[in-house]
């Protein structure tokens, strides 16, 4: 079955304990991204990568770091979480960033940040 | 500025009466506009792409058009099972790639 899993789904934590995201896609793709979803706002992309170690920033990109050392793991680094970071977070991976039809999103990861 | 503007934030209907949820934007170098549905504690799942203005497809009971400036959800009929939130993103070459920008959806509640 195609899909994009995350984990941990559920997290608390507290202000500037390192935490880190895990997403893996089973289907080859190429692009894979990162995006925050707060109430009112939409989703929001924060990072993005088009391939195996090459990542950019999106547009909302502060606190948080990426890496892509392998095709089908993108994990999302927040070095030292603070409270404006709490949010839904969802992980997306399609072909290509011109095939957006193909992008599925995991299942989100929600955050509190204390 | 892009941006991606849904109304209504939400929506009560009764089993069986139809509407329609719009979504409106401005963006320089439109690609498409995308329709998705997210249930509770779930990801967007992808709906319909639209790539120029006239353009319609169904799905269902869902129905979207497109127009220069517009796109609208239709709902023929609903049942309970479509409650969920209707998420519209317009895909934009913006900063030299692609990306897609969201509104901040609908809620929909379908009542018996």
């Amino acid at each position: 079955e195609a899909q994009v899993t995350q984990n941990p789904r559920y997290l608390i934590t507290v202000t500037g304990k390192k935490l880190t995201v895990t997403c893996s896609q089973n289907m080859n793709h190429e692009y894979m991204s990162w995006y925050r979803q707060d109430p009112g706002l939409g989703l929001r992309q924060i990072y993005y990568s088009m391939n195996v170690e090459v990542t950019d920033k999106g547009d909302v990109p502060e606190g948080y770091k990426v890496s892509r050392k392998e095709k089908r793991n993108f994990p999302l680094i927040l070095e030292s979480p603070s409270p404006n970071q709490t949010s839904l977070y969802f992980c997306a991976s399609s072909l290509s960033p011109l095939d957006l039809e193909t992008q599925y999103f995991g299942p989100g990861t929600r955050l509190l940040v204390l | 500025e892009d941006q991606v503007t849904q109304s209504p934030e939400a929506l009560r209907l009764q089993e069986g009466e139809s509407s329609s949820l719009n979504c409106s934007y401005t963006v320089s170098g439109l690609r498409g506009l995308f329709w998705y549905r997210q249930d509770p504690g779930k990801g967007p799942e992808f709906l319909f792409t639209l790539y120029s203005a006239g353009e319609e497809k169904e799905k269902e009971r869902l129905k979207a058009t497109l127009t220069k400036k517009e796109s609208f959800l239709h709902i023929t009929a609903p049942k309970p099972e479509d409650s969920a939130t209707y998420l519209c993103a317009v895909q934009a070459l913006s900063g030299g790639y692609n990306k897609l920008i969201f509104g901040a959806g609908t809620r929909l509640a379908v009542h018996p």
